[in-house]
């Protein structure tokens, strides 16, 4: 498998319970990144890890909770999420934070998560 | 504050030719991205400008006017797969992107 893969797909949930979303990146990347995708709204950059450490966290809400074991995966564990949360899920990875020349993100398809 | 504009939604024939335009405020800039998103699927890298001028790569171009904070994709002989979204992207000093809400194009026959 190659590029960017995000499990699941879909995922529905209620409001009390705990999910967790994975991604895997096969490009030797040291950089992962979470998104979220808001219909008609610009992408809201949730976290970043670089080498396995996070380097961003733009004021995400503490139900959302990151994991990166390696510079291959990254997790983003869910409790107790709001219907607001509702949203397409994305990740994505780049060979660095700094983004010169024509290094850019690659991105997974996506997680569509419904909170009920 | 940063931000990044562009139409919410185009129309265009199959066949024709359309632009789409973005303009942007960051702070310190580093580049400009376009990345094209059909429906259900993950976004996808088209074009990086950091300097002034037109980038041509097949049949979409891209556009940057630093001093303008403005840039456009250029799209020709437009064909039914176009119809997706394209998202504009300013990146600032801190390499951090800043995006827009994307641009809707509809492609009719």
């Amino acid at each position: 498998e190659t590029g960017v893969t995000q499990t699941p797909r879909h995922l529905v949930m209620g409001m009390t319970n705990k999910k967790s979303l994975k991604c895997e990146q096969h490009l030797g990347h040291n950089a992962m990144y979470w998104y979220k995708q808001s219909a008609k709204k610009p992408l809201e950059l949730m976290f970043v890890y670089n080498f396995k450490e996070q380097t961003e966290n733009n004021s995400v809400p503490s139900r959302f909770s990151p994991e990166c074991p390696n510079s291959s995966h990254l997790f983003l564990h869910l409790h107790t999420l709001q219907p607001e949360d509702s949203a397409l899920y994305l990740c994505a990875s780049s060979q660095d934070l700094e983004l010169a020349g024509r290094d850019t993100q690659y991105f997974g398809p996506g997680t569509r998560l419904t909170v009920l | 504050g940063q931000n990044v504009d562009q139409p919410t939604e185009m129309t265009a024939t199959e066949g024709a030719i359309v632009q789409i335009n973005c303009t942007y405020q960051t702070s310190g800039f580093n580049g400009l991205f376009w990345y094209q998103q059909h429906a259900g699927e993950a976004p996808t890298f088209l074009s990086y400008n950091v300097l002034d001028g037109l980038e041509e790569k097949g049949r979409f171009s891209s556009f940057l006017s630093r001093s303008k904070g403005y840039s456009y994709l250029l799209l020709k002989e437009l064909q039914m797969k176009d119809s997706a979204s394209y998202l504009c992207a300013g990146m600032d000093s801190n390499y951090q992107l800043i995006w827009g809400a994307g641009t809707k194009l509809i492609i009719k026959p």
